[in-house]
């Protein structure tokens, strides 16, 4: 079975400092981990994806995340917090291995950037 | 282009009527899906359709009933809907859905349509 946990209904941060979005997995095989961002009132967009390969991911609007096989983490992160932001961050995971080829996604966390 | 559209954005029903939500893309994906959403609340998956054929339904109620008339259209056809259905209603589409993974596991998201049943 493939499970994700995001363990912050909220997370706040103050503009210019660094953010990080917390999100563990728990899957039998390896994992494929995305996150999304969605702001009010409108779809899911998607901000990167860890498959295979290096660690450390990069994507969107200076978005990152650090894959963590021994803490079975891949939390999001960015340098220096925007206010624009602000939205609602979704990790989900697939595993390829359990048959279930439709990823399951987290409670989400918002994230409150303040000026 | 990464772009799915949605129409109507917005949809007021009574428990009476019938209607209908579309969605396209032209990017090409063969899998298309139906999630539901509520308010700070995950996307809840309704249907999946892999090659224009239904491949999952999630147990969802008949009042909800969804079509592909081709690869780049999804319907979600609604009839005798309660209150409860009230809810965000968002298409996605990926390049494949059974697959080993890379881009064809990455989902695209529409921008929903907002539905109240009063």
């Amino acid at each position: 079975a493939q499970s994700v946990a995001q363990p912050e209904d909220q997370v706040n941060v103050a503009e210019g400092n660094p953010l990080t979005v917390k999100c563990t997995y728990s899957v039998s095989g390896n994992p494929y981990l995305f996150w999304y961002v969605q702001y009010p009132n409108r779809g899911l967009q998607f901000l990167l994806k860890y498959i295979t390969g290096d660690n450390l991911v990069k994507g969107s609007y200076g978005f990152e995340a650090e894959f963590n096989k021994s803490q079975t983490s891949f939390h999001l992160k960015k340098p220096s917090a925007l206010v624009s932001d602000s939205a609602l961050y979704f990790c989900a995971v697939r595993d390829p291995s359990g048959g279930s080829y439709i990823p399951t996604f987290g409670r989400g966390t918002s994230l409150i950037v303040h000026p | 282009d990464t772009e799915v559209t949605q129409t109507p954005k917005h949809l007021v029903m009574g428990m009476t009527n019938k209607k209908s939500l579309k969605c396209e893309q032209h990017m090409g994906h063969r899998a298309m899906y139906w999630y539901k959403q509520k308010a700070k609340k995950p996307p809840e998956l309704m249907f999946v359709y892999s090659y224009e054929k239904l491949s999952i339904n999630e147990s969802v109620p008949s009042r909800f009933s969804p079509e592909c008339p081709n690869s780049s259209l999804l319907n979600l056809h609604l009839h005798a809907l309660q209150p409860e259905d009230s809810a965000l209603y968002l298409c996605a589409s990926s390049q494949d859905y059974a697959s080993a993974g890379g881009p064809a596991d990455t989902q695209y998201f529409g921008p929903g349509t907002r539905l109240t049943v009063l």
